[in-house]
């Protein structure tokens, strides 16, 4: 079993849904909780960063972080065509020398 | 201005060959990494190099080194290259700091014949 589990997808939306991923971890040490996107032949690139329990909202983005559960969650809302790609979750724990560990992603597809 | 670059972008060699990968960033960052990314997209960690320490991942074969001729740079030198070195390589940088954001390259696309 992988430190961090996400569901690969694809998972396919109309434009304008609102898209739940997530990810459930092992390790109870992580603290710090990320989301990346990673479009199509590109690096992945920072979305959302936590750190410990809680949401945080940018924009159209709202990222959970549920440690009881070890249990992520990324809501987009009015989804976008321009956001279909891999989204990854991250975490890393307090003193990891800044090391990530990554879930495998998941493929997000936004249809006109 | 690209924030972390790498070259080459495609690589195609032959089984047993070496090759190195090449990462330079200019965002002043202290720590650098390398990542590999495998056909279904999971992404794990190599190396995290400061001038400090290095810090290995214990599942990578040591056929495979870091190495930092200054702070903006940290190539990957790979020897002997096998099939299952096939994957996208990316290289990372961010301030030393717990919890510093990583800014991710381009991406450099390895080929094992």
């Amino acid at each position: 079993q992988k430190e961090v589990e996400q569901d690969p997808g694809p998972l396919s939306v109309p434009e304008g849904a609102i898209v739940s991923l997530n990810c459930t971890y092992s390790n109870s040490a992580f603290q710090y909780f990320m989301w990346y996107r990673q479009y199509s032949r590109k690096g992945p690139e920072l979305l959302m960063y936590t750190y410990s329990s809680g949401n945080k909202e940018d924009g159209r983005f709202t990222a959970q972080v549920d440690k009881s559960s070890k249990y992520i969650s990324l809501f987009i809302r009015d989804s976008q065509p321009s956001d279909s790609a891999t989204y990854l979750c991250a975490m890393r724990e307090n003193n990891a020398g800044n090391m990530l560990t990554f879930g495998g992603g998941t493929r997000l597809m936004v249809k006109p | 201005d690209t924030a972390v670059s790498q070259t080459p972008k495609y690589l195609v060699t032959q089984m047993g060959n070496d090759k190195s990968i090449k990462c330079e960033q200019n965002l002043g960052h202290d720590t650098m990494y390398w990542y590999k990314q495998d056909s279904k997209k999971f992404l794990k960690i190599m190396f995290s190099y400061n001038n400090k320490e290095l810090i290995i991942n214990e599942t990578v074969p040591n056929r495979f080194s870091p190495k930092s001729p200054d702070k903006a740079h940290l190539n990957l030198h790979i020897n002997s290259l096998e099939l299952g070195d096939s994957a996208v390589y990316f290289c990372a940088s961010s301030q030393e700091l717990p919890g510093s954001v990583q800014f991710f390259g381009p991406g450099t696309r390895l080929t094992v014949l």
